[in-house]
């Protein structure tokens, strides 16, 4: 398996661009979840879907980030508009949804907004 | 929300010497994770504990699941230069699904 595949890698944009980034979970698995990663927060869990429906998206800043997930293998995360507090390292996760899971995370996404 | 305490925050060590590191919980978890990170790179898993008192190895890695299910820890055992990275312990409430909890992380420097 390819593992969970986040794409673009790098993304540097200007504020008040709107930014998409992408997620292909692991196949077979049903949850999915959205991490955004910097050095003042550490590891923090936006969004995570079970089945493609949002269970728990308390952990999305604000209005401007949403997460769709139209299908079992393709998600995304989009923050519109863009601002420099955004700059962080966005990681997208999978794994199956039950008692004892793990996590598999892909390689993130590092956005720069200028 | 729910809290891990993860200590020491950073390590800088000689290359040889044995590490250890630990989370802890107010909250019982069904599962604990480790996961190492690489710098530019996504965690990844090491070590992954289902029941109070297990204890599992992979490598020179090895992990332990708390009695009391509150706590964990992993130890290296003769450290590499490749060590380096940071690692997080991840734990899983028996009521959140498949929502995990991280910890802070901990810096392993590892001096050759």
């Amino acid at each position: 398996d390819a593992g969970v595949i986040q794409s673009p890698r790098h993304e540097v944009t200007e504020m008040g661009q709107e930014v998409t980034l992408r997620c292909k979970p692991i196949s077979g698995h049903n949850s999915l979840f959205w991490y955004r990663q910097t050095m003042m927060r550490g590891l923090e869990l936006l969004i995570y879907f079970n089945n493609n429906v949002p269970i728990d998206d308390s952990g999305m800043p604000e209005d401007r980030f949403s997460a769709k997930m139209p299908n079992a293998s393709f998600s995304t995360l989009k923050i519109q508009p863009s601002e420099p507090r955004d700059s962080a390292v966005y990681f997208c996760a999978s794994s199956l949804w039950g008692k004892n899971t793990e996590a598999f995370f892909g390689q993130g996404t590092r956005l720069t907004v200028v | 929300g729910q809290q891990l305490n993860q200590s020491p925050q950073s390590m800088f060590i000689q290359e040889g010497e044995d590490v250890s590191m630990n989370c802890t919980s107010s909250s019982i978890f069904n599962t604990w994770l480790w996961y190492k990170q690489d710098p530019g790179e996504g965690p990844v898993l090491l070590i992954a504990l289902y029941k109070a008192g297990e204890l599992t190895s992979n490598g020179r890695l090895t992990a332990q699941f708390g009695i009391t299910r509150k706590d964990s820890f992993l130890n290296i055992s003769a450290s590499i230069p490749s060590d380096v990275g940071i690692y997080f312990c991840a734990g899983q409430l028996k009521t959140s699904g498949s929502r995990l909890t991280f910890g802070e992380g901990t810096q392993l420097t590892v001096n050759p």
